[in-house]
């Protein structure tokens, strides 16, 4: 099955500062990769994927990017502020027909004002 | 966005009983929903995916007989905890995906402590 490793657990910036977190994945045949960032005791919350016909994304400060051949894929964050503080997960999904989510480790992101 | 709704938030039981959990997608149908169980500091962890009108498929090690799931409707799947003791005591979230694409949307998560 799929496995999705992420690195670092955890991440202390400085506000303002850009953050990046790195995701590899392990089925070739995943192609859905979505980004959650999740608040103490809350939901996840989706805040961007990227299917794998595609190399990058951007939404505002966020952005994602898929290396296809090397299997990863890395969430950037510029500008960071106070708010971005959480836990942020990645996942994959849709190898093999498999909807399912397969989540990273999570990585604890904490901005220092 | 879609809304992925849960019940309860939260709940204490006693070892021994069963606890059902219900995930509502109350916006939008769902033929398919999955179920997540979350360890404090740990990752979110596939436990089965709820298939409406069929049975439900269950991850390695996770054991169909002490978790059983419904998937009652378009819009319903519940999961019961039977039996449930202490190493049950976790953080359980299910997931809707919305009209059929692989973006899914997280119900807010039931709260289960086993005294």
């Amino acid at each position: 099955g799929e496995n999705v490793e992420q690195h670092p657990s955890t991440l202390s910036v400085q506000e303002g500062d850009s953050a990046v977190i790195k995701c590899t994945y392990s089925d070739s045949a995943s192609n859905y990769f979505p980004w959650y960032k999740q608040e103490l005791g809350k939901r996840p919350q989706l805040i961007i994927d990227i299917r794998s016909n595609v190399g990058e994304k951007k939404d505002q400060r966020i952005a994602v990017t898929l290396n296809k051949t090397a299997k990863h894929f890395s969430l950037h964050i510029t500008e960071t502020q106070p708010e971005d503080s959480a836990v942020y997960f990645c996942a994959a999904s849709g190898g093999t027909g498999r909807r399912a989510l397969t989540f990273g480790s999570g990585t604890r992101l904490q901005v220092q004002p | 966005g879609a809304v992925v709704s849960q019940h309860p938030s939260w709940v204490i039981c006693k070892s021994g009983t069963s606890v059902k959990i219900e995930c509502r997608s109350l916006d939008f149908q769902a033929t398919t929903m999955f179920w997540y169980r979350q360890f404090p500091k740990q990752s979110l962890m596939l436990m089965a995916t709820s298939n409406e009108g069929s049975k439900a498929t269950y991850e390695q090690g996770v054991e169909k007989d002490k978790f059983l799931i419904n998937h009652a409707s378009l819009t319903l799947s519940t999961l019961t905890v039977t039996s449930a003791h202490p190493e049950d005591s976790s953080f359980y979230i299910c997931s809707a995906p919305w009209a059929g694409a692989e973006t899914q949307y997280f119900g807010p998560g039931t709260r289960l402590l086993v005294l």
